[in-house]
């Protein structure tokens, strides 16, 4: 059963400050990575994707994945309240994606 | 690119009627699409998946009778709730994806309500 695990939050987090996701897996086999926002009523889209170990940044956003410890995670620099959302970690193999039960967020202003 | 359109966004049915959503690859063709559902405040549950000239693929517990997909084309596949009952009341998405292992882009999903 390949699994992907999350804290369910609320992550309370100041604006301007920096919101850190975590997300493990327990798939080794697990070759790509995806973080989703989802906004309540609305269906998840996606910001980041990481395949290699180490960081990867796109503005605000910095992905990092460290394969041998199966954990990859989510830096949200500079939060803002539109950052309040729920944060879906999902792995890839061969096989569909799995997702976490997603971590909530709450950027307070 | 990457667009997957989904509709309709909301629906109302009476029990006991079938609800048929749309999926469609806008700018790409999609060999496998995916069918999820997400009750409030619960995480996404796949139900299946669905393959492009052959049937679909279901997850434990979900009734292939209840839930018909059909995947005519590699750019729409279809899910069908037959006898709709008030528990059947969710949020569906689908979503496609461009290339293996490149990420799944959603549709905009449906909000299903059986009265």
């Amino acid at each position: 059963q390949k699994e992907v695990e999350q804290n369910s939050g609320p992550l309370s987090v100041p604006e301007g400050a920096i919101a850190s996701l975590n997300c493990t897996y327990s798939d080794r086999g697990s070759q790509s990575f995806f973080w989703y926002r989802q906004y309540s009523g609305k269906s998840p889209e996606l910001i980041m994707f990481i395949y290699s170990n180490g960081d990867k940044e796109d503005g605000r956003f910095t992905a990092q994945l460290n394969k041998a410890s199966q954990y990859v995670s989510l830096l949200i620099r500079d939060s803002q309240p539109s950052d309040s959302a729920t944060y879906l970690c999902a792995v890839s193999g061969n096989t569909p994606l799995v997702f976490g039960k997603g971590t909530r967020l709450s950027v307070i202003a | 690119g990457a667009v997957v359109s989904q509709h309709p966004s909301r629906v109302i049915c009476k029990s006991g009627t079938s609800v048929k959503i749309e999926c469609r690859s806008l700018d790409f063709q999609a060999t496998t699409m995916f069918w999820y559902r997400q009750f409030p405040k619960k995480s996404l549950m796949l139900m299946a998946t669905s393959n492009e000239g052959s049937k679909a693929t279901y997850e434990q517990g979900v009734e292939k009778d209840k839930f018909l997909i059909n995947h005519a084309s590699l750019t729409l596949s279809t899910l069908t709730v037959t006898s709709a009952h008030p528990e059947d009341s969710s949020f569906y998405i689908c979503s496609a994806s461009r290339e293996s292992n490149y990420g799944y882009t959603f549709g905009s999903g449906t909000r299903l309500t059986v009265v």
